[in-house]
């Protein structure tokens, strides 16, 4: 059965700081994705992750993929207010019609 | 404007009542799936379907029914069965035949049970 766990499961930082959430998986995917939630919202579709060394960045944020280990990480930098909310990682099972495998969440705080 | 509708927002229920929680796509996408979000937990899912009229269970099904008989519709139906139902409804729906084919995740239905 796959795990996905995610660390830390709450930060709280100060503006202008870097952190990384990191996200470990217990069995092969070829396909990791980051979501973010705000509270009482939906799930916003950040990165998909496709391949071993596979990296990609938006703004503060950059996603990266380690297949070898199962690690994902998202980096934040420079953190500012508007980055608060909570960041999933999900990963694929394609023999399940591709259903995704949550993390329990990172509930990120940055503090002015 | 394509997306993803779930309705109601908010749905109350009463002991041993039956509740159907709707979600629509008018993005063309193949597959569908339900998904359920337990405070301070990730999503779980309960039902998948990859094309009209077909459907698997998830890793949560017991309590929960499906059906699929368009395209861009996918009720969840919670039954009586469901001991525990509280919790937030995510639909989602994906394009398939692409590798980077993302979810794409509505704006969920909050379920109570009174």
């Amino acid at each position: 059965e796959l795990k996905v766990e995610q660390n830390p499961l709450f930060l709280s930082m100060q503006e202008g700081k870097n952190y990384t959430i990191y996200c470990n998986y217990s069995t092969t995917s070829d396909r990791l994705y980051w979501y973010r939630q705000d509270p009482g919202k939906s799930l916003e579709s950040l990165f998909v992750l496709l391949s071993n060394g596979a990296v990609k960045q938006e703004g503060r944020l950059m996603a990266s993929l380690d297949t070898k280990a199962r690690l994902s990480t998202l980096h934040i930098t420079a953190a500012v207010h508007d980055l608060s909310a909570t960041y999933f990682c999900a990963v694929v099972i394609m023999e399940y019609g591709n259903k995704l495998v949550f993390g329990a969440g990172t509930i990120l705080r940055v503090k002015s | 404007d394509g997306g993803i509708t779930q309705s109601p927002k908010y749905l109350f229920r009463k002991e041993g009542q039956n509740v159907t929680l709707s979600c629509e796509q008018n993005l063309n996408h193949d597959a569908m799936y339900w998904y359920r979000q337990d405070p301070g937990q990730g999503l779980r899912l309960i039902y998948y379907s990859q094309i009209v009229n077909d459907f698997q269970k998830g890793d949560i099904a017991e309590g929960y029914s499906v059906s699929r008989e368009k395209k861009e519709s996918f009720p969840l139906t919670v039954t009586s069965a469901q001991k525990n139902p509280t919790a937030f409804y995510l639909c989602a729906s994906r394009r398939t035949g692409g590798r980077t084919d993302t979810q794409y995740f509505g704006p969920g239905t909050r379920l109570t049970v009174l």
